[in-house]
């Protein structure tokens, strides 16, 4: 069955250091896409990065990167130089790609992340 | 772009009510999504237009649940006989992409408090 495990209730980090918020998965799918969202306390989910389970490199965009380690299933995400902006919650989601018209995203639990000054 | 916009940011209603939240996604996003998100739950997903029609909906989703998207554009998700339980934040989310990648834009949300 298709989960997403974040073991992180919350963590804590210094302004302009970087942090690790941890993703394992669990999918018999062997196409699937991986995705990381931030949502800050005004509630809207806000798109960080992709990661394609076929992609060769690991995914960037700008401050987020992703360490995709595909044979332990897991997909953490790194944030750089941490800003007061990064304090909210960070959800990661799964969606299969071979399910036919399968549209629907997996969620897990999410990870609360405050950057202390 | 205005983005998503999700009309009542708040509502509160007793059991037994009938309640409706509106959606209006990016102009351009032919996709739009139904989520609903519990205190220190992810989202979970509920249904999913392309265009104006549903094609797909979740198991979740009760026979008291109905969502619409009459002309491709704004949608609304209707519940029936609320219950305690329905008690949650609905997410709306639109896109326009077709690839695995695809991102999706989300609302504020609507905030159901069900007395």
């Amino acid at each position: 069955a298709q989960k997403i495990t974040q073991t992180q209730p919350g963590m804590f980090v210094q302004e302009k250091e970087a942090v690790t918020l941890d993703c394992t998965y669990d999918t018999s799918d062997p196409s699937y896409g991986l995705f990381w969202y931030k949502q800050p306390s005004s509630g809207e989910m806000i798109f960080l990065i992709y990661q394609g389970s076929y992609d060769q490199q690991n995914a960037t965009e700008g401050r987020y990167s992703l360490n995709f380690q595909k044979a332990r299933k897991s997909a953490n995400l790194v944030i750089s130089a941490s800003q007061l902006g990064d304090s909210a919650m960070y959800f990661c989601a799964m969606r299969e790609l071979n399910a036919g018209n399968n549209r629907k995203l997996i969620w897990g639990l999410g990870t609360s992340l405050a950057v202390n000054p | 772009d205005t983005g998503v916009s999700q009309d009542p940011r708040h509502k509160i209603t007793k059991r037994g009510q009938n309640v409706t939240f509106r959606c209006d996604p990016i102009s351009e996003h032919n996709r739009l999504y139904w989520y609903r998100q519990t205190l220190g739950q992810g989202p979970e997903f509920l249904t999913y237009f392309q265009n104006e029609a549903q094609l797909e909906k979740s198991r979740l989703l009760s026979d008291r649940f109905s969502a619409e998207r009459p002309k491709g554009s704004f949608s609304t998700l209707e519940i029936q006989r609320t219950e305690q339980g329905d008690s949650a934040m609905y997410l709306c989310a639109s896109s326009l992409e077709q690839t695995p990648g695809e991102k999706l834009f989300f609302g504020s949300g609507t905030q159901l408090s069900v007395l």
